[in-house]
């Protein structure tokens, strides 16, 4: 079953806007971790964010999480046409010992 | 090392075939997991491997699914009697430590049942 659901399914942005995704989840965790997938290949982690943290960056990235809201945002800035992919929020319960994953939002950027 | 690897990169089987997938995780990490990804859907969990020992499975896996890591180094999944619904992208993930650290996916299995 899926923990996470991201918002918007699919986005379109102009070369160089920047773009917001954000997750919602159901149950308490242990942290959360974004990933990357291109088309038909396997998923890259891009950052992690443990539940006691409230903002993380790396590079391009910025990644919140609000435990008592139980959502997180990845923003993506000065977005590139390799941005082009689909990003994943997976969550890791407490007391779980395995990723749980949304549904993906799709992200198109346009040249 | 170049990362996680999954062989055949993709596979065609006929309705009712076995079929078998590798994965070969980072050599330092010893937590495995298999992972399938139907079209537009996020990647549901399968089952884990700490080192040798398999200590969870999800009830997505039916009693024709099996998992083994023998020498807790490469994984084998095995589907017998392959069915449609079986038609996924199977994945394959690797951790230095669980859950708390990243995991490391290599590319995928994907499997057509025709």
């Amino acid at each position: 079953s899926q923990q996470g659901e991201e918002d918007p399914q699919a986005l379109s942005i102009q070369e160089g806007e920047n773009a917001t995704m954000n997750c919602s989840y159901k149950t308490s965790i242990n942290n959360l971790q974004w990933y990357r997938q291109n088309s038909g290949r396997g998923l890259v982690h891009l950052i992690l964010i443990r539940s006691n943290e409230r903002e993380k960056h790396s590079g391009r990235l910025r990644v919140t999480l609000d435990t008592s809201k139980k959502s997180s945002s990845l923003l993506i800035t000065a977005s590139r046409a390799a941005d082009t992919a689909s990003y994943f929020c997976a969550t890791v319960p407490f007391g779980n010992e395995k990723l749980t994953f949304g549904t993906g939002t799709r992200l198109t950027i346009i040249p | 090392d170049t990362g996680v690897s999954q062989d055949p990169r993709h596979k065609i089987t006929k309705r009712g075939q076995n079929v078998t997938f590798r994965c070969d995780p980072i050599s330092e990490h010893n937590r495995l997991y298999w992972y399938r990804q139907t079209l537009g859907q996020g990647p549901e969990f399968l089952t884990y491997f700490q080192n040798e020992a398999q200590l969870e499975k999800s009830r997505l896996l039916s009693d024709r699914f099996s998992a083994e890591r023998p020498k807790g180094s490469f994984s084998t999944l095995e589907i017998q009697r392959t069915e449609q619904g079986d038609s996924a992208m199977y994945l394959c993930a690797s951790t230095e430590r669980g859950v708390a650290t990243e995991a490391f996916f290599g590319q995928g299995t994907r499997l057509t049942v025709v």
